[in-house]
């Protein structure tokens, strides 16, 4: 199986600041990887696909990058509403999926 | 626009049975694949499965086999999760999503339900 590890498992940050999270894979997925964010009490919404590619509607300040086992994201300028987790997960092992743990983004 | 409605909160004992729906609308529900993802309170996110509302054919994690049946009524565009023998550690909030992609490797997750606690409690 195709373990997920995510670093830092939190953070504190700034409004304003440069802000990068982690996701490694235990093997190479390609760029088969998707990211996450989650708010208390909500549902996970989708911010990036196929490690680089940025869903329609999510501000440009968040991108992805990375291939093979290694995969950042990026919020280029923390905004008050990015407070939240972040998630990584994995497709390369179609039928069958994983996430990595989460890093959660606080307020310093 | 694309919507997933899930049915409300449920509290069941241990060993007893629990059944999920998720009612989709804005989109073609036997185009996309639907996957299920619960979450403990306080944990992280855990995949466990997907239905082909076309076909019905399901794939579900190892770890829930044999607990866990997904189904679908295509008529009204609604799949189920049904997950059986609960156990204390299975409350959690059980969420549906729309499963996306290039048809093969590439899957992701563009529309979710608004989620679903189950609380199993004697």
């Amino acid at each position: 199986d195709i373990q997920m590890t995510q670093s830092p498992s939190s953070l504190s940050a700034s409004v304003g600041d440069r802000v990068t999270i982690t996701c490694r894979a235990s093997q190479s997925i390609s760029s088969y990887l998707n990211w996450y964010q989650q708010k208390p009490g909500k549902a996970p919404k989708l911010l990036i696909y196929a490690a680089s590619s940025l869903q329609s509607g999510v501000p440009s300040r968040f991108s992805g990058s990375g291939s093979g086992t290694d995969f950042t994201l990026t919020i280029s300028s923390l905004q008050p509403e990015d407070f939240a987790s972040y998630y990584c997960q994995q497709s390369y092992s179609t039928p069958i999926f994983t996430f990595g743990p989460g890093t959660k983004v606080e307020i310093k | 626009q694309v919507q997933l409605v899930q049915s409300g909160a449920e509290v069941k004992y241990p060993g007893a049975s629990v059944k999920v729906s998720c009612k989709s609308s804005g989109y073609t529900f036997t185009g996309n694949y639907m996957h299920w993802v619960r979450q403990a309170p306080g944990q992280g996110l855990e995949w466990m499965g997907w239905i082909n509302p076309d076909s019905g054919g399901t794939n579900y994690a190892q770890k829930f086999q044999g607990r866990v049946t997904m189904t679908r009524d295509t008529s009204i565009s609604t799949a189920y999760m049904d997950l059986s023998r609960l156990r204390s550690d299975d409350t959690a909030v059980y969420y549906c999503a729309r499963g996306n992609g290039d048809g093969f490797t590439l899957v992701y997750f563009d529309y979710w339900g608004q989620g679903t606690l189950v609380t199993v409690s004697s």
